[in-house]
Protein backbone atom coordinates (compact mmCIF):
# COMPACT_ATOMS: atom_id res chain seq x y z
CA UNK A 1 0.00 0.00 0.00
CA UNK A 2 1.51 3.26 -1.08
CA UNK A 3 1.98 5.83 1.85
CA UNK A 4 3.00 9.04 2.52
CA UNK A 5 4.29 10.19 6.03
CA UNK A 6 5.29 14.23 6.48
CA UNK A 7 7.03 15.56 9.55
CA UNK A 8 6.68 17.52 11.57
CA UNK A 9 2.83 17.15 11.12
CA UNK A 10 2.96 21.25 13.13
CA UNK A 11 5.55 23.76 13.58
CA UNK A 12 5.83 27.24 15.01
CA UNK A 13 8.44 29.28 14.02
CA UNK A 14 8.90 33.31 14.21
CA UNK A 15 9.69 35.35 11.12
CA UNK A 16 13.09 35.24 9.76
CA UNK A 17 13.71 31.74 10.66
CA UNK A 18 14.58 28.80 8.05
CA UNK A 19 12.39 25.74 8.48
CA UNK A 20 13.01 22.19 6.81
CA UNK A 21 9.75 20.22 6.11
CA UNK A 22 9.95 16.33 5.50
CA UNK A 23 8.28 14.23 3.26
CA UNK A 24 8.85 10.05 3.08
CA UNK A 25 6.98 7.94 0.78
CA UNK A 26 6.51 4.50 -0.27
CA UNK A 27 4.91 4.44 -3.76
CA UNK A 28 5.25 1.22 -6.27
CA UNK A 29 6.18 2.49 -9.54
CA UNK A 30 7.09 5.81 -8.17
CA UNK A 31 7.60 8.57 -10.81
CA UNK A 32 7.26 12.47 -9.70
CA UNK A 33 6.82 14.28 -6.18
CA UNK A 34 4.73 17.15 -5.54
CA UNK A 35 4.63 20.16 -2.95
CA UNK A 36 1.49 22.20 -2.75
CA UNK A 37 1.10 25.21 -0.41
CA UNK A 38 -3.11 25.09 1.40
CA UNK A 39 -4.07 28.35 3.25
CA UNK A 40 -7.77 28.09 3.57
CA UNK A 41 -8.83 26.75 1.25
CA UNK A 42 -7.40 25.16 -2.36
CA UNK A 43 -3.73 23.84 -2.71
CA UNK A 44 -1.51 25.92 -4.85
CA UNK A 45 1.33 24.08 -6.68
CA UNK A 46 4.52 24.99 -5.70
CA UNK A 47 7.98 22.40 -6.90
CA UNK A 48 7.62 18.72 -9.00
CA UNK A 49 10.40 16.96 -8.79
CA UNK A 50 11.51 13.84 -10.80
CA UNK A 51 15.03 13.55 -10.63
CA UNK A 52 17.18 12.87 -7.44
CA UNK A 53 19.69 15.54 -6.27
CA UNK A 54 18.41 18.37 -8.19
CA UNK A 55 17.35 21.32 -6.13
CA UNK A 56 14.61 22.96 -7.47
CA UNK A 57 14.28 26.87 -6.39
CA UNK A 58 11.56 29.76 -6.62
CA UNK A 59 12.30 32.53 -4.24
CA UNK A 60 12.73 31.68 -0.82
CA UNK A 61 11.38 28.02 -1.45
CA UNK A 62 13.69 25.11 -2.32
CA UNK A 63 13.37 21.43 -2.68
CA UNK A 64 14.99 18.15 -3.69
CA UNK A 65 14.27 15.07 -3.88
CA UNK A 66 16.38 11.36 -2.75
CA UNK A 67 15.03 8.51 -5.15
CA UNK A 68 17.29 6.16 -3.02
CA UNK A 69 16.39 7.02 0.52
CA UNK A 70 12.88 7.97 -0.62
CA UNK A 71 11.98 11.51 0.76
CA UNK A 72 12.30 14.79 -0.65
CA UNK A 73 12.66 18.11 1.26
CA UNK A 74 11.09 21.25 1.10
CA UNK A 75 12.89 24.73 2.49
CA UNK A 76 11.81 27.90 3.41
CA UNK A 77 14.35 30.65 4.05
CA UNK A 78 13.44 33.86 6.05
CA UNK A 79 9.74 32.86 6.59
CA UNK A 80 7.18 35.29 6.67
CA UNK A 81 4.08 35.05 7.87
CA UNK A 82 2.49 34.62 4.45
CA UNK A 83 3.62 31.34 4.43
CA UNK A 84 1.98 30.05 7.47
CA UNK A 85 -0.17 27.26 5.51
CA UNK A 86 -0.53 23.36 5.44
CA UNK A 87 2.36 22.29 2.94
CA UNK A 88 1.53 18.87 1.55
CA UNK A 89 4.11 16.37 -0.14
CA UNK A 90 2.22 14.47 -2.88
CA UNK A 91 3.90 11.31 -4.73
CA UNK A 92 2.68 9.57 -8.03
CA UNK A 93 3.12 6.94 -9.22
CA UNK A 94 3.24 5.30 -12.84
CA UNK A 95 0.55 2.92 -11.99
CA UNK A 96 -2.68 4.97 -10.42
CA UNK A 97 -4.10 8.20 -11.43
CA UNK A 98 -4.56 9.65 -8.19
CA UNK A 99 -2.54 11.92 -6.06
CA UNK A 100 -1.86 10.46 -2.52
CA UNK A 101 -2.49 13.85 -0.37
CA UNK A 102 -1.16 12.97 3.23
CA UNK A 103 -1.84 15.34 6.29
CA UNK A 104 1.00 17.45 5.32
CA UNK A 105 2.84 19.90 7.64
CA UNK A 106 1.18 22.48 9.44
CA UNK A 107 3.68 25.75 9.40
CA UNK A 108 2.60 28.72 11.52
CA UNK A 109 5.04 31.70 10.99
CA UNK A 110 4.63 34.11 13.99
CA UNK A 111 5.04 37.68 13.86
CA UNK B 1 -6.97 33.14 -9.48
CA UNK B 2 -6.89 30.41 -10.28
CA UNK B 3 -8.30 29.83 -13.67
CA UNK B 4 -10.77 26.67 -11.76
CA UNK B 5 -14.44 28.13 -10.70
CA UNK B 6 -16.29 26.66 -7.95
CA UNK B 7 -19.98 27.25 -7.47
CA UNK B 8 -21.53 27.88 -5.29
CA UNK B 9 -19.36 28.88 -2.74
CA UNK B 10 -21.15 27.52 0.11
CA UNK B 11 -24.73 25.32 0.35
CA UNK B 12 -26.66 24.04 2.89
CA UNK B 13 -29.42 21.17 2.28
CA UNK B 14 -31.19 18.52 3.96
CA UNK B 15 -30.56 14.68 3.83
CA UNK B 16 -33.52 14.45 1.31
CA UNK B 17 -32.74 17.57 -1.38
CA UNK B 18 -31.19 16.75 -4.30
CA UNK B 19 -28.51 19.62 -5.19
CA UNK B 20 -25.43 20.02 -8.04
CA UNK B 21 -22.13 21.25 -7.16
CA UNK B 22 -19.95 23.26 -10.75
CA UNK B 23 -17.03 23.58 -11.72
CA UNK B 24 -15.39 25.62 -14.55
CA UNK B 25 -11.92 25.76 -16.15
CA UNK B 26 -10.73 28.43 -18.36
CA UNK B 27 -7.14 26.69 -18.53
CA UNK B 28 -7.55 24.71 -21.66
CA UNK B 29 -6.69 21.58 -19.39
CA UNK B 30 -8.13 18.20 -20.46
CA UNK B 31 -8.59 16.43 -16.62
CA UNK B 32 -10.89 17.59 -13.89
CA UNK B 33 -11.16 15.84 -10.79
CA UNK B 34 -13.23 16.03 -8.05
CA UNK B 35 -11.63 15.87 -4.09
CA UNK B 36 -13.51 15.76 -0.54
CA UNK B 37 -11.75 17.47 2.49
CA UNK B 38 -13.24 16.39 5.73
CA UNK B 39 -11.85 18.51 8.84
CA UNK B 40 -8.72 17.49 9.49
CA UNK B 41 -8.03 14.82 6.97
CA UNK B 42 -6.36 14.46 4.09
CA UNK B 43 -7.53 15.18 0.41
CA UNK B 44 -9.40 12.32 -0.69
CA UNK B 45 -9.52 11.92 -4.27
CA UNK B 46 -13.32 11.29 -5.43
CA UNK B 47 -13.75 11.05 -9.59
CA UNK B 48 -10.87 12.13 -12.47
CA UNK B 49 -12.03 12.68 -16.44
CA UNK B 50 -9.99 13.56 -19.03
CA UNK B 51 -11.32 14.11 -22.03
CA UNK B 52 -14.54 13.87 -21.03
CA UNK B 53 -14.50 10.55 -20.10
CA UNK B 54 -14.39 9.33 -16.32
CA UNK B 55 -11.03 7.49 -15.68
CA UNK B 56 -11.45 7.10 -11.79
CA UNK B 57 -14.05 6.16 -9.79
CA UNK B 58 -12.60 6.16 -5.54
CA UNK B 59 -15.29 3.90 -4.57
CA UNK B 60 -17.35 6.51 -3.86
CA UNK B 61 -21.06 5.99 -3.11
CA UNK B 62 -23.80 6.38 -5.47
CA UNK B 63 -25.54 8.96 -4.09
CA UNK B 64 -22.62 11.60 -5.55
CA UNK B 65 -22.95 11.65 -9.03
CA UNK B 66 -20.36 13.21 -11.31
CA UNK B 67 -20.93 15.07 -14.93
CA UNK B 68 -18.52 15.97 -17.14
CA UNK B 69 -20.01 17.13 -20.65
CA UNK B 70 -16.86 19.15 -21.60
CA UNK B 71 -13.43 19.01 -20.89
CA UNK B 72 -14.09 22.94 -19.34
CA UNK B 73 -16.88 21.65 -17.23
CA UNK B 74 -17.74 19.39 -14.10
CA UNK B 75 -20.35 18.89 -11.87
CA UNK B 76 -21.26 16.72 -8.62
CA UNK B 77 -25.12 15.95 -8.74
CA UNK B 78 -25.88 15.11 -4.81
CA UNK B 79 -28.94 13.10 -3.54
CA UNK B 80 -29.68 11.70 -0.13
CA UNK B 81 -26.50 12.71 1.35
CA UNK B 82 -25.49 12.08 4.98
CA UNK B 83 -23.84 14.42 7.64
CA UNK B 84 -20.78 12.62 7.67
CA UNK B 85 -20.63 13.98 3.71
CA UNK B 86 -20.58 17.32 5.04
CA UNK B 87 -16.65 18.75 3.87
CA UNK B 88 -15.02 21.15 1.63
CA UNK B 89 -15.58 19.62 -2.13
CA UNK B 90 -12.62 20.74 -4.19
CA UNK B 91 -12.28 20.57 -7.84
CA UNK B 92 -9.47 20.95 -10.19
CA UNK B 93 -7.41 20.53 -13.76
CA UNK B 94 -5.09 19.41 -14.90
CA UNK B 95 -3.31 19.92 -18.60
CA UNK B 96 -2.96 16.39 -18.46
CA UNK B 97 -3.95 13.37 -16.34
CA UNK B 98 -0.55 12.21 -14.34
CA UNK B 99 1.55 14.48 -12.68
CA UNK B 100 0.75 17.39 -14.22
CA UNK B 101 0.50 20.05 -11.82
CA UNK B 102 -3.43 20.33 -10.49
CA UNK B 103 -4.90 23.64 -10.51
CA UNK B 104 -7.77 23.94 -7.53
CA UNK B 105 -11.08 25.94 -7.46
CA UNK B 106 -11.76 27.37 -3.77
CA UNK B 107 -14.41 24.63 -3.16
CA UNK B 108 -17.82 24.39 -2.11
CA UNK B 109 -18.34 23.95 1.56
CA UNK B 110 -21.10 21.66 2.33
CA UNK B 111 -23.29 21.14 5.15
CA UNK B 112 -25.82 18.43 5.50
CA UNK B 113 -28.57 19.47 8.18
Amino acid sequence: EDKVVQSPLSLVVHEGDTVTLNCSYEVTNFRSLLWYKQEKKAPTFLFMLTSSGIEKKSGRLSSILDKKELFSILNITATQTGDSAIYLCVPWSYSGYALNFGKGTSLLVTP
Amino acid sequence: ETGVTQTPRHLVMGMTNKKSLKCEQHLGHNAMYWYKQSAKKPLELMFVYNFKEQTENNSVPSRFSPECPNSSHLFLHLHTLQPEDSALYLCASSLGQGDQPQHFGDGTRLSIL
